[in-house]
Formats: C-alpha cells, sequence, structure tokens
C-alpha cells in the first residue's frame, strides 16, 4: 500500500461551520505534513507532525488545528474559516523528515470551499 | 533560500513528441523531487533524485549536481500525459520541500 488517503475529496462549509480533514496512510511513514494549495500556485507548507508530534507550525492561523492521534492518521480541525481560506488542502507523508533523502508522498486533496 | 526555476511555464505538444522540461536551483540540496498534479487532483511523485539519472516507463530524470539543474523527459508523450508538472528539493538543515512553479504541459492527439 503506497497510498495517502484523504477525506473528504470536497467540502464546502460556511464561516461558523466546525469541519474536519482527515489523511491516513499505511506506510509506516513517522512525518505527515499538511500543505495549503491556492489555484496555479505551488502548495504551501502548514504543519509538519514527526513521529506523532507538531514539529513545525508555519504560522498558520488558529483556526486551523492539527491533531495527529496514532501514527497513520493525521486530522485538521477547521473553525470559523474565511472564504479566503477556500483552496485544495493536500496530506503528505514520507518515512523521514524533509531535509533528508526521504521522498514524499501526497493525497489527492480535499477541495475546501467556504462560503 | 533556495530558488527553484523551471522552463518552460507552458509547452504543448503533439501525440508522440519527445519532451523535455528543466529544473535549476541555487543552493546545494540532498534530494530533487519531480511531481506531476493533474487539474484539481492530487499530486503524484515521479522520482526522487539526489544523482545520476532515474528511468520509469516512458520517463527519464537527470540531475546534474555541479550545474544545479535537472530535466525531466517524456519520451512518446501521449494526452494522458497533460498535467502540471513540479520540481521541488529539499536539502540541508531545511525540513521544507521547495517548490517551483510548474510546468504546464498539454499534449494533443
Amino acid at each position: 500500500d503506497t497510498e495517502v488517503t484523504q477525506t473528504p475529496k470536497h467540502l464546502v462549509m460556511g464561516m461558523t461551520n466546525k469541519k474536519s480533514l482527515k489523511c491516513e496512510q499505511h506506510m509506516g511513514h513517522r512525518a505527515m505534513y499538511w500543505y495549503k494549495q491556492k489555484a496555479k500556485k505551488p502548495p504551501e507548507l502548514m504543519f509538519v507532525y514527526s513521529y506523532e508530534k507538531l514539529s513545525i507550525n508555519e504560522s498558520v492561523p488558529s483556526r486551523f488545528s492539527p491533531e495527529c492521534p496514532n501514527s497513520s492518521l493525521l486530522n485538521l480541525h477547521l473553525h470559523a474559516l474565511q472564504p479566503e481560506d477556500s483552496a485544495l488542502y493536500l496530506c503528505a507523508s514520507s518515512l523521514r523528515r524533509p531535509g533528508t533523502n526521504t521522498e514524499a508522498f501526497f493525497g489527492q486533496g480535499t477541495r475546501l470551499t467556504v462560503v | 533560500k533556495n530558488e527553484v526555476e523551471q522552463s518552460p511555464q507552458n509547452l504543448t505538444a503533439q501525440e508522440g513528441e519527445f519532451i523535455t522540461i528543466n529544473c535549476s536551483y541555487s543552493v546545494g540540496i540532498s534530494a530533487l523531487h519531480w511531481l506531476q498534479q493533474h487539474p484539481g487532483g492530487g499530486i503524484v511523485s515521479l522520482f526522487m533524485l539526489s544523482s545520476g539519472k532515474k528511468k520509469h516507463g516512458r520517463l527519464i530524470a537527470t540531475i546534474n549536481i555541479q550545474e544545479k539543474h535537472s530535466s525531466l523527459h517524456i519520451t512518446a508523450s501521449h494526452p494522458r500525459d497533460s498535467a502540471v508538472y513540479i520540481c521541488a528539493v529539499s536539502g540541508g538543515s531545511n525540513y521544507k520541500l521547495t517548490f517551483g512553479k510548474g510546468t504546464l504541459l498539454t499534449v494533443n492527439p
């Protein structure tokens, strides 16, 4: 199994809603990432988890709250988002953290629309 | 900070043509990644290179560490190859992948 699975594929939410994005991998990878990608732009790193601990937060607003319940699962909790938060949210995993020779595997993404 | 430049930004080809996409970076790296993204879709890792050349099917990736340059070649291109191809680098104490802006490839039948 060389897949990173993200659910849901599409999500529409209001600015007062609370929702969660889910990411799962069963490759034994110990680093997991959340990226945000706006149309026609490269992905921007949001968070890095290493061995289930948050190691990097790229100054992301607190309305985005990551969680890593176990080594296979990564969540992104969303609350009080703004329309400008609409984007493709990509999860990725790697055997080791970037900066080492480690290949990143990406999920198909969740297309989020905030109305 | 590593700068990653890709060329061309857009590329249109006829089915069967040989395609080359180039990537240059400014600072030494530990690995270079070639990624593929179909419109509206997720990202697929094609290659990770730290030296030399790799081949997978019709795709070939090369890297010249001294020149800080990599190329992605597609032989016998097909319309299903139409996608954005992204070069990304990682290395040193930088935990981040630094992405190029991508090359939009359109292969016409």
